[in-house]
């Protein structure tokens, strides 16, 4: 089944403490990208990705790292997190550019900064 | 002032009702997506599109790049189709995307 896996839905933590969400797809789709969706804020892009090695800012990038050394997996690392991170965050992938494909998202992340 | 703009930001309907959710952009883009999101938090794909008009199902989207606007349209609606619509434009000359805040759609039996 084509699929956009995330990992952890759900993580409360604390603030500073290192954390990585996994983002995995098995559509052998070129491009990925994180978002963060909070209320009255709607989605917003953190990172996207065209291709292995290629990762590029969204708008809202600071506290946030991500790698694409695998065509499949795209981790979203939040090295120091704080309260200001609690958020919903969602994967995504397309099969190419962003103009020429629709979007396959994952099922969500929520996670909690205490 | 947002980028991408939808109204109405909340919409409440009878079951059977013609639907119109609208979507405005105020930068360039190449193409625009609408999504569709169930309470519960689930984001699926519903059009993707740089022209003209789409049609699945009930489900109609249209766009018109040049003077910045796309429209979602529902007909026949029912209840299942309670969820939050979002559009999102794919920024002309590289790959991010904007999205709107959503429309929140209740469809009342």
């Amino acid at each position: 089944e084509a699929q956009v896996t995330q990992n952890p839905r759900y993580l409360i933590t604390v603030t500073g403490k290192k954390l990585t969400v996994t983002c995995s797809q098995n559509m052998n789709h070129e491009y990925m990208s994180w978002y963060r969706q909070d209320p009255g804020l709607g989605l917003r892009q953190i990172y996207y990705s065209m291709n292995v090695e290629v990762t590029d800012k969204g708008d809202v990038p600071e506290g946030y790292k991500v790698s694409r050394k695998e065509k499949r997996n795209f981790p979203l690392i939040l090295e120091s997190p704080s309260p200001n991170q609690t958020s919903l965050y969602f994967c995504a992938s397309s099969w190419d550019r962003v103009d020429t494909g629709e979007l396959f998202f994952g099922e969500g992340s929520r996670l909690t900064v205490l | 002032k947002n980028e991408v703009e939808q109204s109405p930001q909340n919409l409440t309907a009878q079951e059977g009702e013609f639907i119109t959710i609208n979507c405005s952009y105020s930068v360039g883009i190449s193409a625009l997506h609408w999504l569709q999101q169930h309470p519960g938090g689930g984001i699926v794909s519903l059009f993707m599109l740089s022209s003209g008009k789409k049609k699945h199902g009930r489900l109609i989207a249209t766009i018109n790049i040049q003077e910045k606007h796309s429209s979602l349209h529902i007909t026949a609606s029912h209840p299942r189709d309670s969820a939050v619509y979002i559009c999102g434009g794919a920024n002309f000359g590289n790959e991010k995307l904007t999205f709107g805040t959503g429309t929140r759609l209740t469809i009342i039996p």
